[in-house]
This record gives structure tokens, C-alpha cells and sequence, in this order.
């Protein structure tokens, strides 16, 4: 079974400009996680999608958004780039929602697209 | 929610065992401990997950005093491929959802 795809890998972007990110999640699985990494703070969550619907979302401001298609493959836009938006992005998915039942269900993640602001 | 607290690093050399420890103080009743491993780049992957006492998989092992408010990640027998960053997550179900994963813990195993 083919796992979680992002692209593109990596991508190199200028200040005020907006980009999307794109997650394909495995086969049947329903649930799409972003999370933003960087060395100062770490792994950070965004926000999850559930069957076309946001259901959790972090501490991130409004220009950081998403959306989830029908076939579960979802985007991530950030508008109006900063410096400090340069970061690993990871894309998780899991069966069910991430915290849905008893403890957290096992979420698979994606090599994540290296984002350059500049 | 759950604020956990691990060492930034360790070291260790091939063949040993590795016990990470990850405090919790204030561990909610409902809220289960999950580890991740990650790999420079590469997304995080689970290793195992408990509620209390103990659990074991084929990776590793997970021990949980009785009061829950730590938690230990046992490697047996470390080889230099168990590199990688240990991510210690307390949470649960109930309550408002925030998958954090904190800082970790970097491993670095020598030959």
C-alpha cells in the first residue's frame, strides 16, 4: 500500500507571495493532519480535516488554511509569506480521526515539503 | 491538556538499551501516551502507545508507574539505525484536541 504523498518536496517562495501544498493520504484513510516543523518550535499542529471538514484546528493565524476534496486528498494554502513561514510542512493521515476512540489513533506521516521563504 | 517534558538528548552506543523518560505531571484521567520516532527528513513514525502499567510491541517497550505521571520508552539493544528524534504525546479523545508533539528527545547511538 502506497503511503503518504506531499508535493511538491520542496519549494521556494518570496515574501507576500501565497502557496499550496498538496497530501495525498493512503488508500482509505480518512483523516489529513498538517503539522509545521522547525527547529525553534518544533513540531507544531495546524489543523485536521475529516471527511471535507476541519475538525481541529492549532495555533496558527488566519493566512495558514486548507481543505479536504471527496477522494481525502487535501491542500494547504498560506497567504502572504513571511520569513518566519519557512519550515518543514508534514502531512499525517490516519483511519479515523486522530483522537477519535480510546488514546490517539496511529497516524502515518508524509516526507513533507521543505518550504523557503525568502 | 497534558504538558510533557523530556530530555533534549542522549547518547548511547550499539547493543545497549535506551530508556527515554517523558514526565507528565498533570496527566489527565482519559489521556493515553503515544511515542514517535523521527528521522532526519522524514515524518514522524509511531512506536507504541499506553494507558498504564506496561506495554511491549517488536520495537520497544513502554512503562507507566502506577500514578501515570511519567512514562518511560524502553530500546532494547540500540543499533546506530535507532537514531533519530523521540517524541513523547500525552492525550486523549475528551476535551479539546491539540496533537503536541514537543521538542523530543535526540538519540544518538555510537558504534
Amino acid at each position: 500500500k502506497a503511503g503518504v504523498t506531499q508535493t511538491p518536496r520542496y519549494l521556494i517562495k518570496t515574501r507576500g507571495q501565497q502557496v499550496t501544498l498538496s497530501c495525498s493520504p493512503i488508500s482509505g484513510h480518512r483523516s489529513v493532519s498538517w503539522y509545521q516543523q522547525t527547529p525553534g518550535q518544533g513540531l507544531q499542529f495546524l489543523f485536521e480535516y475529516f471527511s471535507e471538514t476541519q475538525r481541529n484546528k492549532g495555533n496558527f493565524p488566519g493566512r495558514f488554511s486548507g481543505r479536504q476534496f471527496s477522494n481525502s486528498r487535501s491542500e494547504m494554502n498560506v497567504s502572504t509569506l513571511e520569513l518566519g513561514d519557512s519550515a518543514l510542512y508534514l502531512c499525517a493521515s490516519s483511519l479515523r480521526l486522530a483522537a477519535q476512540g480510546r488514546g490517539y489513533n496511529e497516524q502515518f506521516f508524509g516526507p513533507g515539503t521543505r518550504l523557503t521563504v525568502l | 491538556l497534558a504538558k510533557t517534558t523530556q530530555p533534549i538528548s542522549m547518547d548511547s552506543y550499539e547493543g545497549q538499551e535506551v530508556n527515554i523518560t517523558c514526565s507528565h505531571n498533570n496527566i489527565a484521567t482519559n489521556d493515553y501516551i503515544t511515542w514517535y520516532q523521527q528521522f532526519p527528513s522524514q515524518g514522524p513514525r509511531f512506536i507504541i502507545q499506553g494507558y498504564k502499567t506496561k506495554v511491549t510491541n517488536e520495537v520497544a517497550s513502554l512503562f507507566i508507574p502506577a500514578d501515570r505521571k511519567s512514562s518511560t520508552l524502553s530500546l532494547p539493544r540500540v543499533s546506530l539505525s535507532d537514531t533519530a528524534v523521540y517524541y513523547c504525546l500525552v492525550g486523549s479523545s475528551s476535551g479539546t484536541y491539540k496533537y503536541i508533539f514537543g521538542t523530543g528527545t535526540r538519540l544518538k547511538v555510537l558504534a
